[in-house]
């Protein structure tokens, strides 16, 4: 049974700090490897996908690296901005229908 | 495009009542999902949908009974309300084709108590 960990929990930041937020997986069998944020009170909104192919994915600011052999992904976040607090989940899918998503990161970057 | 809506977005029950909690999606995706979402966890699976007429179980399924008579909708009942099932409902749909397969797109949620 596949089990996702976030490291750390919880992270407070001040502005402009570069960021690594972690990700540990117990099955590398995986498909693909999503990176989510979540506002307080919103839904998810999809930042990043690694295919399990892939070793990583840039975004703007983000940049999500993939170590299947490893069971680790990691998410950087350069340059953060108080507009980057959220909680940051990422979810490894086993198969191509199911996700299990971790218990989240919270970040508060501090302006 | 509206994306993933649901209703409601609040709703408060008591113990043994039933309810229905709507999911709509006007992407003409396949795959849809509902996941729920306790204080401080991560999102937990009940249940999914790869097409019309075809549902299966995630990690959480007991409670809960799902269909899929559309492509559109995937609606979630909850027979007898138990106090565990206070929790944020979440629905999701995947497309599985075109440039942006893979990626879930998620609804505003609905948050439900049971006393």
């Amino acid at each position: 049974k596949q089990e996702v960990t976030q490291i750390p929990a919880a992270l407070s930041v001040p502005e402009g700090e570069n960021l690594v937020l972690n990700c540990s997986f117990t099955d590398s069998a995986i498909y693909n490897l999503q990176w989510f944020r979540q506002d307080p009170g919103k839904g998810l909104t999809s930042l990043l996908l690694i295919q399990s192919s892939q070793r990583e994915q840039t975004s703007g600011r983000l940049n999500a690296s993939l170590d299947k052999s490893s069971g680790r992904s990691t998410l950087y976040i350069a340059a953060s901005q108080p507009g980057d607090s959220a909680t940051y989940l990422c979810a490894p899918t086993s198969g191509t229908y199911k996700y299990i998503f971790g218990t989240g990161t919270r970040l508060k970057v501090l302006a | 495009n509206a994306g993933v809506t649901q209703t409601p977005k609040f709703r408060i029950l008591k113990i043994g009542q039933s309810m229905t909690l709507q999911c709509t999606q006007d992407m003409n995706h396949n795959y849809m999902y509902w996941y729920r979402q306790d204080p401080g966890m991560g999102l937990k699976l009940i249940y999914y949908s790869v097409g019309a007429g075809i549902t299966d179980k995630g990690e959480v399924p007991n409670g809960y009974n799902v269909s899929r008579s559309t492509t559109e909708d995937f609606p979630l009942r909850l027979e007898l309300a138990a106090p565990s099932q206070t929790s944020v409902y979440f629905c999701a749909s995947r497309s599985t084709s075109g440039g942006n397969t893979d990626t879930q797109y998620f609804g505003p949620g609905t948050r439900l108590t049971v006393l």
